[in-house]
């Protein structure tokens, strides 16, 4: 069966510093994966989808990046933290052929 | 881009009440799904409905779809305290899956 893993869970970080989540997916290849933010409990806003290794697209301008360095590993990174990149970051696979999206546990993240 | 509206936002209700949470989009929806998610977790699917004036059940939930394929409802009888949660809806474009807003449900007891 197929599973879906984000770490880390929860992360306090400074404003003006670094980030990295990461994603990874087992048991199926080559899965579309998506990152999602979501603030306070309210609808998920797509940041980055792929759909293969290094091919990336972007949905907001914004302070984050997103690497697909292999095939079912997704990291959503930053160089410098805003206040404003607080929120609940979500991880997401879907297979090719597929309309269902499954969800990793999510990550909290609050910038202080 | 296609926008999706859910309605209401938030909705307070005692358990053993029925409610019904709306998707409404400004074009056609090829399909449409709902989630439901938990605080602190991600969104779980609940239905995909694709045919225009289709209904699916999923025990006390009624899910339908309009007949112009452009907005969706989700009916819950005799609420219970295990539906609070949050509502979305999303739709699949390009790739892409794209969420409403959701509608934050809370049943009291």
């Amino acid at each position: 069966s197929q599973t879906i893993h984000q770490w880390p869970a929860t992360l306090v970080q400074p404003v003006g510093s670094p980030l990295s989540l990461e994603c990874t997916v087992e048991g199926t290849s080559n899965p579309n994966l998506y990152w999602y933010r979501q603030a306070a409990g309210r609808g998920l806003q797509l940041l980055f989808y792929s759909i293969g290794i290094d091919q990336i697209s972007s949905e907001v301008p914004q302070n984050l990046s997103a690497s697909r360095p292999q095939d079912r590993q997704f990291i959503l990174s930053s160089k410098k933290l805003l206040l404003s990149d607080s929120g609940f970051y979500l991880c997401a696979w879907r297979k090719r052929s597929g309309n269902t999206i499954y969800f990793g546990e999510g990550s909290w993240l609050t910038v202080v | 881009t296609q926008l999706l509206e859910q309605s209401p936002q938030f909705l307070s209700i005692q358990e053993g009440e029925n409610l019904t949470v709306y998707c409404n989009s400004s074009s056609v929806f090829s399909s449409l799904q709902w989630y439901r998610q938990e605080p602190g977790e991600g969104p779980v699917l609940l239905v995909t409905v694709v045919t225009g004036g289709e209904v699916k059940k999923l025990k006390r939930l009624t899910f339908q779809f309009g007949d112009a394929r452009k907005d969706s409802s989700l009916h819950i009888t005799a609420a219970q305290t295990g539906d609070t949660g949050l509502y979305l809806c999303a739709e699949g474009q390009g790739g892409k899956l794209i969420f409403g807003q959701g509608t934050e449900l809370s049943v009291k007891p």
